[in-house]
């Protein structure tokens, strides 16, 4: 069956030092989402992608963060700055018209 | 904002009995509702689903039931296996192609032998 890779799996993180996440999202999926889980919080909107830009964002989702599809395959998630807060589960998830999401098993980011 | 809310963080249950998680919502745009199931460092992974227009969804073990007055919706598993023990996330949308999802905090089900 069809998998969303992350990587990293963990990444720790020098507060104030940019960090980049990884996904391969399914190849033929056209709709592409961050989601991020902040331990013991609930699963929270951060940015959905399409049609090489973005469609929506949350408030979350401020001048420190980005996203790139930079060779049709990988969706990147950048954090600029990164902040102690921004420790958490980082999804990312792909979807087609008509179809539910497939979320990938996360990146535990981790800023010290 | 809680617009999705599980007021129940956890829950244990017998092999064999009903389960049943609870989700309830504040937000009368959402239309569509959906319950994810997530095990330990992995994803979320779609469980059932539910749209607005009807109260009820059943495949297999899992049934779930809408009471859009009451704005709440319930998840069933009957009978409940061992291998049902996860965090159990209820989610719901308002439409739109976006298809943006407003999560629950979750409900840790363990079911015990």
């Amino acid at each position: 069956e069809p998998e969303v890779t992350q990587t990293p799996s963990h990444q720790v993180t020098q507060m104030g030092q940019e960090v980049i996440l990884r996904c391969v999202p399914i190849s033929n999926h056209l709709y592409f989402y961050w989601y991020r889980q902040i331990l013991g919080q609930k699963v929270e909107f951060l940015v959905s992608f399409y049609n090489n830009e973005i469609s929506e964002k949350s408030e979350i989702f401020d001048d420190q963060f980005s996203v790139e599809r930079p060779d049709g395959s990988n969706f990147t998630l950048k954090i600029r700055s990164t902040k102690l807060e921004d420790s958490a589960m980082y999804f990312c998830a792909s979807r087609n018209r008509g179809t539910g999401y497939t979320f990938g098993s996360g990146t535990r980011l981790t800023v010290v | 904002d809680q617009q999705v809310k599980q007021n129940s963080p956890s829950l244990s249950v017998q092999e064999g009995r009903i389960s049943i998680l609870n989700c309830d919502y504040t937000n009368s745009m959402f239309d569509y509702f959906l319950w994810y199931k997530k095990y330990p460092a992995e994803g979320p992974t779609f469980l059932i689903s539910i749209s607005s227009i009807k109260d009820k969804n059943e495949d297999g073990r899992f049934t779930v039931f809408l009471n859009k007055s009451a704005k709440h919706l319930s998840l069933h598993i009957v009978p409940s296996q061992p291998g049902d023990s996860a965090v159990y996330f209820c989610a719901a949308n308002s439409g739109g192609s976006n298809y943006k999802l407003t999560f629950g905090k979750g409900t840790l089900l363990t079911v015990n032998p």
